[in-house]
């Protein structure tokens, strides 16, 4: 069935060392989310495209952050360089333009030592 | 004040009881409503949904908004263990480029 997948589901790093998410969306949704989640502040949008543009990425640090959608069935999320209070879990989720359904990812549980 | 506002618990509650889950939101905009069930290491999936004001009813679940005070709930009927997990609600405004804003998720264990 289809489903949003992503890739690592974990991801141990050391500070300063750049780490990269991915994420493949259902096929047919043109629309892509990254959101982040910690118990501080709860999901967070980070940045999301339409049809591989970047629609807003306002909710990204923009130092070290930075988002891509290479093709249709590809976004990458990837930090540079991490650091501790990244540590979080990022969530990938996917929509159909004419639909307020997001479909969420299971997820990559980052932790930036 | 962030624009919507959720009571994070946790709620603990025995197998069988009535579960009244809550948020209010700032954002008059606001037209579409959402419930989200996540599963712990699992990302969110979507309960109910609901246009404007009005009561959604679906199984065992049932989705109330009141936009004249900014408030939402959610009630759940004959709550199962099955049931514990974080429910989050979303909100969305038009022209808003389908973009949610999320409260911080509710924990509820429903014990045997």
């Amino acid at each position: 069935d289809a489903r949003v997948t992503q890739t690592p589901r974990d991801k141990v790093t050391e500070m300063g060392q750049e780490v990269t998410m991915r994420c493949q969306p259902i096929l047919g949704h043109n629309t892509v989310f990254w959101y982040r989640q910690t118990m501080m502040q709860g999901l967070e949008l980070l940045a999301y495209f339409r049809n591989r543009a970047p629609l807003d990425d306002s909710g990204m640090p923009k130092d070290r952050f930075s988002a891509e959608m290479p093709d249709a069935t590809l976004a990458t999320l990837k930090i540079q360089p991490s650091e501790p209070r990244d540590s979080a879990v990022y969530f990938c989720a996917s929509t159909r333009d004419s639909n307020n359904e997001q479909f969420f990812g299971p997820g990559t549980r980052l932790t930036v030592l | 004040q962030k624009e919507v506002e959720q009571d994070p618990g946790p709620l603990s509650v025995p197998e069988g009881a009535i579960v009244s889950l809550n948020c209010t939101y700032s954002n008059s905009a606001f037209q579409y409503f959402m419930w989200y069930r996540q599963y712990s290491r699992k990302g969110p999936e979507l309960l109910m949904y609901t246009y404007s004001s009005g009561n959604k009813e679906d199984g065992r679940f049932t989705a109330q908004v009141d936009k004249s005070s900014k408030y939402i709930s959610l009630f759940i009927r004959d709550s199962q263990p099955s049931d514990s997990a974080t429910y989050l609600c979303a909100m969305s405004a038009p022209g808003s480029n389908y973009k949610l804003t999320f409260g911080k998720g509710t924990l509820l264990t429903v014990n045997p």
